[in-house]
């Protein structure tokens, strides 16, 4: 099955520079690659995802690069801000199957920490 | 829009006993629905899949006896956590998907139920 490993486990950077997290996968089939945000005790948000036919995705002080040679994706986040501060989790699926979506298969998630 | 709600939010039970989770796409008809679990600093560990009327696919080392998945409808999933015990105690997470103009593969999570087990 896939596996999908997360890098680093923790960062933590001044608020105004920008913070990139590293993702890998083993699937080769993986076509859909989301990224969520999740604070203490509370729901996973979608922030930004890519699908395999496009190689790069922006969205404010968000971005997504993708590179399916080499099998990894990477969060960019600029001019970082104290609400950033939270675990940030990528994902990799297959997208949808004859039976539905495909499931999600988890990073270990990184904890993000803004300092002031 | 794509609203998933989850009830309840905490609970507290007894070993022994059996906790019912509901899991309901408000705005949306959800083609899939997943259960995870997520213990805490760590991350989400899919449990289980399902899609209305048929069975639901279980991942590896999860008891699908011990963890009842009913999907009735396309918009209501339940997760009834058996026999429950002190180390079934966890944040339990459900997220729904369904085609959009986005994609079919955006799963949208529920705010999570909270289980303690005594």
């Amino acid at each position: 099955g896939e596996n999908v490993e997360q890098h680093p486990s923790t960062l933590s950077v001044q608020e105004g520079d920008s913070a990139v997290i590293k993702c890998t996968y083993s699937d080769s089939a993986s076509n859909y690659f989301p990224w969520y945000k999740q604070e203490l005790g509370k729901r996973p948000q979608l922030i930004i995802d890519i699908r395999s036919n496009v190689g790069e995705k922006k969205d404010q002080r968000i971005a997504v690069t993708l590179n399916k040679t080499a099998k990894h994706f990477s969060l960019h986040i600029t001019e970082t801000q104290p609400e950033d501060s939270a675990v940030y989790f990528c994902a990799a699926s297959r997208g949808l199957s004859n039976f539905g979506n495909e499931k999600l298969t988890f990073g270990t998630g990184t904890r993000l920490t803004i300092i002031p | 829009g794509a609203v998933v709600s989850q009830h309840p939010s905490r609970v507290i039970c007894k070993s022994g006993t059996s906790v019912k989770i509901e899991c309901r796409s408000l705005d949306f008809q959800a083609t899939t629905m997943f259960w995870y679990r997520q213990f805490p600093k760590q991350s989400l560990m899919l449990m289980a899949t399902s899609n209305e009327g048929s069975k639901a696919t279980y991942e590896q080392g999860v008891e699908k006896d011990k963890f009842l998945i009913n999907h009735a409808s396309l918009t209501l999933s339940t997760l009834t956590v058996t026999s429950a015990h002190p180390e079934d105690s966890s944040f339990y997470i459900c997220s729904a998907s369904t085609v959009t103009a986005r994609g079919a593969d955006t799963q949208y999570f529920g705010p999570g139920t909270r289980l303690t087990v005594l």
